[in-house]
Formats: structure tokens, sequence, C-alpha cells
């Protein structure tokens, strides 16, 4: 079965103050790991896919690495408009080969940056 | 703007009421899945389709059901609503093609009095 992990359940940083969230998953085989953010009473918004060991993804302050176990979402610098729940997902091979796209997800970390 | 489209944004309803919780997606989009997202819990699959009139179960389809008679609809149903059920429902769609991310409704919060 797959499985997400996401730590710590919740961050709090001071406006600047760099970090990094973390996401531990488990999957047969890894056709993909996605990144999505949370704001309050919001459904998630994509922000990265990854495919392979090694590769990474930026968009602004957000940066995304990959490993055969985990994942991690760097923030540098962060502001207040950063404040939201991050939500770590895993596409695994699925169906003999055939993908309908199925996620599993990770329970969120959420983040709350103070100015 | 491609858009999700969830009916409701909040829903009351009563026990042993059967709930229908409907998404339109105007993106053309093959696959449609249906999330329920609890506090600890994460987002968890009750069901999905990858086509007209397909449907597969997901991780926790006990007590729903699901209907897809249009591309572009994807209805949820509670057939016997039951307190354990009070939840955020969230609707995702994705062309078939898996390298893109879902695009999400923006959610139902259901409460089962």
């Amino acid at each position: 079965e797959d499985q997400v992990t996401q730590s710590p359940e919740a961050l709090r940083l001071q406006e600047g103050e760099s970090s990094s969230l973390n996401c531990s998953y488990t999957v047969s085989g890894l056709r993909g790991l996605f990144w999505y953010r949370q704001d309050p009473g919001k459904g998630p918004e994509f922000l990265f896919t990854l495919y392979s060991a090694g590769e990474e993804k930026e968009k602004e302050r957000l940066k995304a690495t990959l490993t055969k176990k985990e994942s991690f979402l760097h923030i540098t610098a962060p502001k207040p408009e950063d404040s939201a729940t991050y939500l770590c997902a895993v596409q695994a091979i699925w169906g003999g080969g055939t993908s309908y796209g199925k996620l599993t997800f990770g329970q969120g970390t959420i983040l709350t940056v103070h100015p | 703007d491609v858009k999700v489209t969830q009916s409701s944004r909040y829903l009351v309803k009563r026990t042993g009421e059967k709930v229908f919780l409907e998404c339109v997606q105007d993106m053309d989009h093959e696959n449609m899945f249906w999330y329920r997202q609890d506090p600890g819990l994460g987002l968890r699959l009750i069901y999905f389709s990858y086509d007209v009139k397909m449907k597969e179960k997901g991780d926790i389809p006990e007590g729903y059901s699901v209907s897809r008679e249009k591309k572009e609809r994807f209805s949820l149903i509670l057939e016997s609503a039951s307190t354990n059920q009070t939840s955020m429902y969230l609707c995702a769609s994705s062309p078939r093609e898996w390298l893109y991310g879902y695009t999400f409704g923006s959610g139902t919060r259901l409460t089962v009095v």
C-alpha cells in the first residue's frame, strides 16, 4: 500500500527565516511526486511535479527536491503570504502499467509565517 | 480560466438523508475524482472515474456511490448520510496524461446532524 508521511505537522516561522518541509513516501513504483498548496477554505493548488531522484523544481521562494525515499520543500526567506497548508502526494504505477492518475496524499504541513 | 466547480460550499443534512454532491469541470478532462479531507487524516480517495459511465472504488468507498453520465459532470451520492460523513469533500479532475497535476474545486463542507 502506498504511504506518504509529512513532517512536521505544523511549522511556525518568522518572516525571512528559511526552512524545509519533509515528505517521506513508500510506493511500489513511483510515477511522480506532487506538491500542492492549500489555503483555508479552498481546494489545493498545484505547485510542482517531480519524476525522478535528483530532480529539482523552483517557483519564487519555493524549491522542491526528490530522493528515492523523500522529498523536501525548501522555503527561502518566507513571507506571510506563504502561510498555507502544503500537501505532498505520490502517483504510483497502477493497473498493470496503466495509470488513471490516482494520487495518495500525505496529511499536510501547516505553515505559518509571522511578520 | 479553467475551473472545477462544486455546486455547494456549505451543506447541512440530517442523518439518513440521501445527499448529492455535484462537480462540473470545463477542461474536457477524462479523469475525475472525489476525495474527503479530515484533520489529521489528509485527503482520502472515495471514488474516481476515468471515462463516462466508468467508475472505480478508491480507498474509502463505503457509504458512497458515484455517477458520471457526462464527461464534464461527476456526482457523489451519500445513500444514507451519517454523522461520520461530516467532512470537507473535494472534487478534482485531470487529463488522461498522468504528467499533470489535478485541478481541484473549492470543496463542499458537509455537516450531517
